[in-house]
């Protein structure tokens, strides 16, 4: 089957990094997106990787490696603003996105 | 310039009774996505189309209708609502279905069913 796991919630200070975690199992693979979803508001588009490696977006980073199945989305230098849930999608061989069920990201001043 | 707009916002329905809900698109992208987003559960595709005139079944199909008679509207349907069917609705665009084509989301329809 298919399959999207990462943590349900995560806590951080303001001002610090987080790490988030996402690990996949899809029949065929065509890229992993992340997106980010504040608390009643709609999922937004935050990065995508197909190749190995790590892919740089100002405070935001995102890291893919495809033997082992595994990203992780990296936030530096933590604001307020960045509470939300972030959303781990992979891209199957029909191109459909397979959603993980979202780290719920707390900030703390 | 909206993006992707969704109607109605909210909605309250009775069992056995019909709705529909429409998705509408000013960025003139091919592919139109509904879906469904449950608590605790990851967003999961109800159906798709990737153009005028044409719809594909997603993961949870079953229960729901579409059409896609115009390029910037997508419908889904209900025709007798349960339960089941209570939750957030997410209507989602791209470029294209290839993978590298980041997908625009509306703001959401929230119902309910009784």
């Amino acid at each position: 089957g298919q399959n999207i796991d990462q943590p349900t919630e995560m806590t951080a200070t303001e001002g610090a990094i987080v790490q988030i975690n996402c690990t996949y199992q899809t029949s065929g693979f065509n890229g992993l997106f992340w997106y980010q979803q504040h608390a009643g508001e709609a999922p937004t588009f935050l990065s995508y990787n197909v190749l190995d490696g790590l892919e740089e977006k100002g405070r935001f980073s995102s890291f893919l490696s495809r033997s082992k199945g595994y990203s992780y989305l990296l936030l530096k230098e933590l604001q307020m603003k960045d509470s939300a849930s972030y959303l781990c999608a992979a891209s199957d061989s029909n191109y459909q996105l397979i959603w993980g069920a979202g780290t719920k990201l707390i900030i703390k001043p | 310039n909206a993006g992707v707009t969704q109607t109605p916002k909210f909605r309250v329905l009775k069992t056995g009774q019909s709705m529909t809900l429409q998705c509408a698109q000013d960025m003139n992208h091919n592919s139109m996505y509904w879906y469904r987003q449950d608590p605790g559960m990851g967003l999961r595709l109800i159906h798709y189309s990737v153009g005028e005139g044409t719809t594909a079944k997603g993961e949870v199909p079953d229960g729901y209708n579409v059409s896609r008679l115009k390029k910037q509207n997508f419908l889904l349907g209900l025709e007798s609502a349960a339960p089941s069917q209570t939750t957030e609705y997410f209507c989602a665009i791209s470029e294209a279905m290839e993978s590298y084509n980041e997908q625009f989301f509306g703001p959401g329809t929230r119902l309910t069913v009784l």
